[in-house]
């Protein structure tokens, strides 16, 4: 499984827009890259998926480079609920666990 | 839309008690994953079950055993209790060959030994 690194902590203020990069230099070929949401106590909440290039939803979106090694998910406009820690993962295609490495952890500030 | 459930929501335990936990996944998914937190700590994956079949192993103890069952709920058993088992326990649930890696995270069961 490819390893992950990210930035343990970042600050931001309400309505800036926040870019988190992971970096996966030993992603495979059929790995996709995945980002989870985790507030205190709670379970984590998938964000958003992507294999190459950017993908958007409405929370989030992701882009790839087309090396695929690293990463960066881009939250818009932050309000203070996005404060939370965010994991990147690699994982192949239907991969039946995860290996959460340390998240980071963003913390949003009025 | 239904959520994944786990019951307990709180549990209390002496050392060297059993605790049994439970989890009822989403409605027509078909595996399941057990996750443990430490205080602290990122989510470390336990075991996962597709179609009632153990898939997948990860870090375990030889004192835990886990399974799941003919209605899909599944089911984690602690025997021998020891004060680092104080955690959260969250099970995840996922429909195989859905087309994405989406695993759907219960509130989780907070397990604290005495």
């Amino acid at each position: 499984l490819a390893k992950t690194t990210q930035p343990i902590s970042m600050d931001s203020y309400e309505g800036q827009e926040v870019n988190i990069t992971c970096s996966h230099n030993n992603i495979a070929t059929n790995d996709y890259i995945t980002w989870y949401q985790q507030f205190p106590s709670q379970g984590p909440r998938f964000i958003i998926q992507g294999y190459k290039t950017k993908v958007t939803n409405e929370v989030a979106s992701l882009f790839i480079p087309a090396d695929r090694k690293s990463s960066t998910l881009s939250l818009p406009r932050v309000s203070l609920s996005d404060t939370a820690v965010y994991y990147c993962l690699v994982v192949p295609y239907n991969f039946n666990k995860f290996y959460f490495g340390s998240g980071t952890k963003l913390n949003v500030k009025p | 839309a239904a959520g994944v459930i786990q019951s307990p929501r709180h549990l209390i335990k002496e050392k060297r008690e059993t605790a049994t936990l439970k989890c009822y996944p989403i409605p027509r998914h078909d595996t399941v994953y057990w996750y443990q937190q430490g205080p602290g700590q990122d989510p470390q994956f336990l075991i996962s079950f597709y179609e009632k079949m153990q898939s997948d192993k990860g870090s375990i103890p030889d004192r835990f055993s886990a399974q799941q069952f003919s209605d899909y709920h599944s089911e984690l058993n602690m025997s021998s209790l020891e004060l680092g088992d104080s955690a959260l326990y969250f099970c995840a649930s996922s429909l195989q060959f859905a087309g994405y890696n989406e695993q759907f995270f219960g509130p989780g069961t907070r397990l604290t030994v005495l």
